[in-house]
């Protein structure tokens, strides 16, 4: 199975500011990669696929970038809205696997 | 619009069996195959593996041979998890989620309690 090395575990960032979040894959994924986001008691929203489309209604201020093994989620201008955990899944090989996930906070 | 409902919560004890179902709406059932993953509490998502909603065929993940049980009732558009002589370590939520390649439709979970 591919791994995937999620960073970091946890975070805490201020209002405003840019926060990034990185996956690192056991092995190339062709771009299969997706981000989600899940609030406590809550399932997993999509946010980006295919390592950087945006889902339709997720706020601009997401974005992905990488390739190959290297992934990244970068939210721009963090609201309070956006306090939550963020997981990575790689799709490009079954099974799909997940990182370990980054609980974001508010410093 | 898309949605997933699953079935509440299940408090259960070691050796029994429960059954989650998630029902869809808002598309067509049989176009997406239904895919289940479980979060224990407190920790990450770990895919179970996927029921081909067409043919009716499951895939078990390599974790998840065994006691595991997906399966359908088409005429219903809903799916099915079973998870037969439950042990402590099956505690967690269970998620139903519809996939193209990626997972954009997902239930609102199902906590399974397992306690003697």
């Amino acid at each position: 199975d591919i791994q995937m090395t999620q960073s970091p575990a946890s975070l805490s960032a201020s209002l405003g500011e840019t926060v990034t979040i990185e996956c690192r894959a056991s092995e190339d994924i062709y771009n299969g990669l997706a981000w989600y986001q899940q609030k406590p008691g809550k399932s997993p929203q999509l946010l980006i696929y295919n390592a950087n489309s945006l889902h339709t209604g997720v706020p601009s201020r997401f974005s992905g970038s990488g390739s190959g093994t290297q992934y990244s989620l970068k939210i721009n201008s963090l609201q309070s809205e956006d306090v939550a955990s963020y997981f990575c899944q790689q799709y490009y090989d079954y099974p799909d696997t997940f990182g370990a996930g980054t609980k974001l906070e508010l410093k | 619009q898309i949605q997933l409902v699953q079935s509440g919560p299940e408090l259960k004890k070691p050796g029994e069996s429960v059954k989650i179902s998630c029902k869809a709406s808002g598309y067509t059932f049989t176009n997406y195959g239904m895919y289940w993953v479980k979060q224990a509490p407190g920790q990450g998502l770990q895919y179970m593996g996927w029921i081909n909603t067409e043919t009716g065929k499951p895939t078990y993940a390599d974790d998840f041979k065994g006691r595991f049980v997906f399966f359908l009732e088409t005429s219903a558009s809903t799916a099915y998890l079973q998870i037969n002589n439950l042990k402590n370590e099956d505690m967690a939520t269970y998620f139903c989620a519809r996939r193209d390649w990626y997972f954009d439709f997902w239930g609102p979970g199902t906590m399974v309690t397992v306690s003697s």
